[in-house]
């Protein structure tokens, strides 16, 4: 199983600021297979982006994911009020699914 | 809009079988695949399993003993059966899309406590 581990835990930011999240695996990911959500409180996780790079239907130019083998990460640029959140990090490998434990975006 | 909607109690005795429901709208059950998922603060987010509609099923090694998830086309709903719940399985307990290899549409989740 690949295990994720993301990086930091928390990351205290202003807006307006560029975040810069990380997400290791601990095996190669073949085909870059790796996707990212953010979860806000009492809400269900939203696809960010998948396929290490591609972002979901909606989701704005300001979020970018880039990586590949056993190293990925999620860029915000511009953090706007609505990104202050937890994310999270997603692997497929042999029709086998985990999640990283999440980097939460805090307010500084 | 695909949306979904999970259902089921919100209670759960341990040794008891935990069972719940997804209702989904906006697409039909007969195609991608579907997907349970669950959340607590020991472990995250974790993966259960998931089913489609030809049958093609995959489970969490971890909880693949105890658990089924099926198809019912008439209600265009799917479903999660996890036996022989114990504490660790407390958890908000989502239903999700799969689309290849990720998750694009979620439910909003629903919570599940095992308690006497």
């Amino acid at each position: 199983e690949i295990v994720l581990t993301q990086s930091p835990g928390t990351l205290s930011m202003s807006p307006g600021e560029r975040a810069t999240l990380s997400c290791r695996a601990s095996q190669r990911i073949s085909n870059n297979y790796l996707a990212w959500y953010q979860q806000k409180t009492g809400q269900a996780p939203r696809l960010l982006i998948y396929g290490a790079s591609s972002r979901a239907t909606g989701i704005p130019d300001r979020f970018s994911g880039s990586g590949s083998g056993t190293d990925f990460t999620l860029t915000i640029d511009r953090l706007e009020p609505e990104d202050f959140a937890v994310y999270y990090c997603q692997q497929y490998d042999r029709s086998l699914l985990t999640f990283g434990r999440g980097t939460k975006v805090e307010i500084k | 809009q695909v949306q979904l909607q999970e259902s089921g109690p919100g209670l759960v005795k341990p040794s008891e079988t935990l069972s719940l429901s997804c209702t989904l709208s906006g697409a039909s059950i007969t195609t991608s695949y579907w997907s349970w998922i669950r959340q607590s603060p020991g472990k995250g987010l974790e993966w259960i399993g998931y089913n489609s509609y030809s049958g093609t099923t995959n489970y969490n090694p971890s909880l693949k003993s105890r658990v089924t998830i099926s198809i019912d086309t008439s209600k265009n709903q799917f479903s999660l059966n996890l036996t022989s719940v114990t504490a660790a399985d407390t958890a908000m307990y989502y239903c999700a899309r799969v689309v290849l290899t990720h998750f694009d549409y979620w439910g909003q989740g629903t919570l599940v406590t095992v308690s006497s």
